[in-house]
């Protein structure tokens, strides 16, 4: 089945410095995925952070930006420069027409921005 | 304000009682979901309805039921809590079911069985 491995634990990090999670994916579709990015905040649910459905396409929002990389089946979160409103659980998601669309989800990432 | 409100926030249950968890959401969304996140795993699909009064399994149905009263209301019912479904559970909504679908999610239950 579809699997989705991303950077495990707590990641810290100062203000200003700058952010990646990594990502890789595996999954049973002929073609390709769609992979996306979900951020939960503190006291807040999941929201959509950013998609990409074509393999080679950035994704970009809120500063952040990642790259579906088809043959490392890669899709790592990168941000230049973090700010403190960044601490957050991060999610590497896919969805997958052969599991019906459903979405698989990596354990999450959670990020401290140190001021 | 949240579109997907979850209640409660949080609750403590003994091991072979009942739980309920409730789910509302005002996004006029016919998709809803029920998600659970254990330590060292990511969300897991629990059960997943798309109109009122119809219920589908998700990846990990066991042990657990759930109700569709409403568009607007989804609830999750445990019959027997059991100390394995100690979690984190969110509730979502979505328009359909797209491969580029975007999930609208609660701010989570978690729930701790004794």
């Amino acid at each position: 089945g579809d699997s989705v491995t991303q950077t495990e634990g707590q990641v810290t990090v100062s203000e200003s410095k700058s952010l990646i999670i990594n990502c890789t994916y595996s999954a049973t579709s002929i073609g390709y995925p769609n992979l996306f990015w979900y951020v939960r905040y503190p006291g807040e649910g999941l929201q959509l952070l950013l998609k990409v459905i074509t393999a080679g396409q950035k994704g970009s929002s809120r500063g952040f930006e990642a790259t579906y990389n088809k043959e490392a089946t890669s899709f790592h979160l990168q941000k230049a420069s973090v700010q403190e409103s960044d601490s957050a659980v991060y999610y590497c998601a896919l969805s997958d027409r052969s599991a019906g669309n459903k979405l698989t989800f990596g354990i999450g990432t959670r990020v401290l921005v140190r001021p | 304000e949240a579109a997907v409100t979850q209640s409660p926030r949080s609750k403590v249950a003994v091991t072979g009682g009942k739980v309920t968890l409730s789910c509302h959401q005002t996004n006029n969304h016919d998709y809803m979901y029920w998600y659970r996140q254990d330590t060292g795993h990511g969300l897991r699909l629990i059960h997943y309805s798309y109109v009122a009064d119809s219920t589908e399994k998700g990846d990990i149905p066991d042990g657990y039921k759930a109700s569709r009263p409403s568009q607007e209301n989804f609830s999750l019912i445990l019959e027997l809590a059991s100390l394995s479904q100690t979690a984190v559970y969110f509730c979502a909504s979505s328009v359909g079911t797209g491969v580029a679908e975007t999930l609208y999610f609660g701010s989570g239950t978690r729930l701790t069985v004794l």
